[in-house]
């Protein structure tokens, strides 16, 4: 089945404790991106990535970041996460495709917590 | 800065009824404006989408319509059923930019009673 997985799907963590979300599809997409999703705010992307190996700042990147060292994976790390981090987070995958629409595929979202 | 703005922030609609959802724009350069549509612990799928060339696109019961010079695009569900209740979010990117990076609205709760 085609489709993007994270994990984990909740974490509740502490202030300064460092954190990974993993994010994995296997659709072959060029491109990745990681957004969050906060209430009255709607979707804000943090970071993209348009293949391995390169990754670009999204509208709120302060305070994560990501690797892309293989094309199906791309992990979230925050660092030092602070309780304005509490957000609902998603993953999303598209094609590379000349011309073409860029539909997004999105995960199931992870819920972090950080007290 | 907000580039998309979204209306309403939430919406009740009777079962059978037609629901709209609007949304505005700003930047000119946009020349993608797709629908998603999210619900409750899932992440969000694209629904339906259009491109500037047209004013309306159809499919099924859900309508996008296009006004380029207002830079104003609205989704209309006709014939609205409890199994819509969701929340949707219009989004406007610019195809080929490279970054694939959808400027989304703030979302538009929709709840259809029976």
């Amino acid at each position: 089945e085609a489709q993007v997985t994270q994990n984990p799907r909740y974490l509740i963590t502490v202030t300064g404790k460092k954190l990974t979300v993993t994010c994995s599809q296997n659709m072959n997409h060029e491109y990745m991106s990681w957004y969050r999703q906060d209430p009255g705010l709607g979707l804000r992307q943090i970071y993209y990535s348009m293949n391995v190996e390169v990754t670009d700042k999204g509208d709120v990147p302060e305070g994560y970041k990501v690797s892309r060292k293989e094309k199906r994976n791309f992990p979230l790390i925050l660092e030092s996460p602070s309780p304005n981090q509490t957000s609902l987070y998603f993953c999303a995958s598209s094609p590379k495709l000349a011309g073409g629409s860029n539909e997004q595929f999105f995960g199931p979202g992870t819920r972090l917590t950080v007290l | 800065q907000q580039q998309v703005k979204q209306s309403p922030q939430s919406l009740i609609v009777q079962k059978g009824g037609i629901s709209i959802i609007n949304c505005a724009y700003e930047n000119t350069a946009f020349d993608y404006f797709p629908w998603y549509q999210q619900f409750p612990g899932k992440g969000p799928a694209l629904l339906i989408a259009i491109r500037p060339d047209v004013s309306e696109k159809k499919e099924g019961r859900f309508t996008i319509s296009f006004n380029k010079s207002a830079k104003q695009f609205s989704l209309h569900i006709m014939d609205s059923q409890p199994g819509d209740s969701a929340t949707y979010f219009c989004a406007a990117n610019i195809i080929g930019f490279g970054n694939e990076k959808l400027t989304f609205g703030t979302g538009t709760r929709l709840t259809i009673i029976p």
